[in-house]
């Protein structure tokens, strides 16, 4: 079984400063990690995703994710914060055998300080 | 443009009432989900579709049913609910052949039940 950890479900930043969202996994096999973002009223849309490729992950938006396996952990970062990055982040792991085997952590709502 | 279609967006319903929530994708994946959404428990798998014909329970299962009698459409349906119910409902696709854990979202079904 796998399973995420997401601390800080609240995350507070100023417009133009780093930001960082931290998650630690658990899984039985090699995993697969991915980031999603859900703005406002809408659905989960995939920020990036790991998947035994290179361990540094650039995604859209500029945001990007380091996998390190020592760590089990797979932290979101993005040099500047903007407004539009307002949002709720969710961490995932994947299982390699279907997706009926995700396991979501349980969200970062950022909010971006003008 | 291609993508899923939730319907309803919204709907508040009595207890004890029968509810269907629609869901239709267009981008011909063999997979097909549903999640419920509740604050501070993340995404959480009610039924799971990996081809059409065949449907799978995931970790929340109970009081709710689904089909999948062709590709496209997956419907989710509430026999009798219970105020327990009251989510967002989320319906999401992915191509199962890539295994990625890359899921398409909608947009959501708010469901109130009283």
């Amino acid at each position: 079984a796998q399973s995420v950890t997401q601390l800080d479900s609240h995350v507070s930043v100023s417009e133009g400063t780093p930001v960082l969202l931290r998650c630690n996994y658990s899984s039985s096999y090699s995993p697969s990690l991915f980031w999603y973002v859900q703005h406002p009223n809408k659905g989960l849309q995939l920020l990036l995703k790991y998947t035994s490729a290179a361990t540094l992950v650039k995604g859209i938006n500029g945001f990007e994710a380091e996998f390190k396996k020592s760590e089990t952990s797979f932290h979101l970062t993005k040099p500047s914060a903007h407004m539009s990055d307002a949002a709720e982040y969710f961490c995932v792991v994947s299982a390699p055998y279907g997706n009926n085997r995700l396991a979501f952590g349980k969200g970062n709502q950022v909010v971006v300080i003008p | 443009i291609a993508g899923i279609t939730q319907a309803p967006t919204s709907q508040i319903l009595a207890a004890g009432r029968r509810m269907t929530l629609r869901c239709t994708q267009d981008m011909r994946h063999n997979a097909m989900y549903w999640y419920r959404q509740d604050l501070g428990l993340g995404l959480r798998l009610i039924h799971y579709s990996n081809t059409a014909g065949t449907t799978g329970k995931g970790e929340v299962p109970d009081g709710y049913s689904v089909s999948r009698a062709n590709t496209d459409d997956f419907p989710l349906t509430l026999a009798s609910a219970v105020p327990s119910q009251t989510s967002v409902y989320f319906c999401a696709s992915s191509d199962r052949g890539s295994n990625t854990g890359e899921l398409f979202f909608g947009e959501g079904s708010r469901l109130t039940v009283l």
